[in-house]
């Protein structure tokens, strides 16, 4: 079985600041990654996967996560937020036979400050 | 598109009462699901289906039944309802179960209160 650990449940930053949302994952089998986030009273919608290849994946809105196999890691990046990335983010996680559902962690709560 | 529609968006019951939340797609896929979001815990995974007359126990199953007739519907049915399902409940679809060629579509939640 799959678990995801999303070390923070809240980071607060300053617009157009760096921020990292931080995601580890444990499984005894090769893994795919989901990044999901959820806007204020809405469901949730992708950010962005890995499935293989490029261990630097790149999502919609200026996201960017790296998968990395060693920390078992898949840290979210973005270089300069906006206020319209205040959101609940969610890490995901499922094994590679298709046949089990996502796995979500806890979800960090990003709030951007103006 | 409309997507994945749940009703009601909101719903306040006493402890005892039934209630049915509505789940419905119209992109054809397979794989439904229901999972409930509390502060602090995350999505929690209640029920699946992975087709038509197939449905599975998630994480968290106790005091919910589902069934799924059509491909387009995937009710959950809350038979006597307990403080305790107070919570936001979400419905997500796709094409497949684990989700990685095709995203988890979700609807937009329904809240619901158990006095």
């Amino acid at each position: 079985a799959q678990s995801v650990t999303q070390l923070d449940s809240q980071v607060p930053v300053f617009e157009e600041a760096p921020v990292e949302l931080r995601c580890n994952y444990s499984s005894s089998v090769s893994v795919y990654l989901f990044w999901y986030v959820q806007y204020p009273n809405q469901g949730l919608q992708l950010l962005l996967k890995y499935l293989s290849g490029s261990t630097l994946v790149k999502g919609i809105n200026g996201f960017e996560a790296e998968f990395n196999k060693s920390q078992t890691s898949f840290h979210l990046r973005k270089p300069s937020v906006h206020i319209s990335d205040t959101a609940e983010y969610f890490c995901a996680v499922s094994d590679l036979s298709g046949n089990t559902p996502l796995v979500f962690g806890k979800g960090t709560r990003l709030s951007v400050i103006a | 598109n409309a997507g994945v529609t749940q009703t009601p968006k909101f719903q306040v019951l006493k402890t005892g009462q039934s209630m049915t939340l509505q789940c419905a797609q119209d992109m054809n896929h397979e794989y439904m699901s229901w999972y409930r979001q509390d502060p602090g815990m995350g999505l929690r995974l209640i029920h699946y289906s992975v087709g038509a007359g197939i449905t599975d126990q998630g994480e968290v199953p106790n005091g919910y039944n589902v069934s799924r007739s059509t491909t387009e519907d995937f009710p959950l049915r809350l038979l006597s309802a307990a403080p305790s399902q107070t919570s936001v409940y979400f419905c997500a679809s796709s094409y497949t179960v684990g989700a990685n060629n095709s995203p988890l579509h979700f609807g937009n939640g329904t809240r619901l209160t158990v006095t």
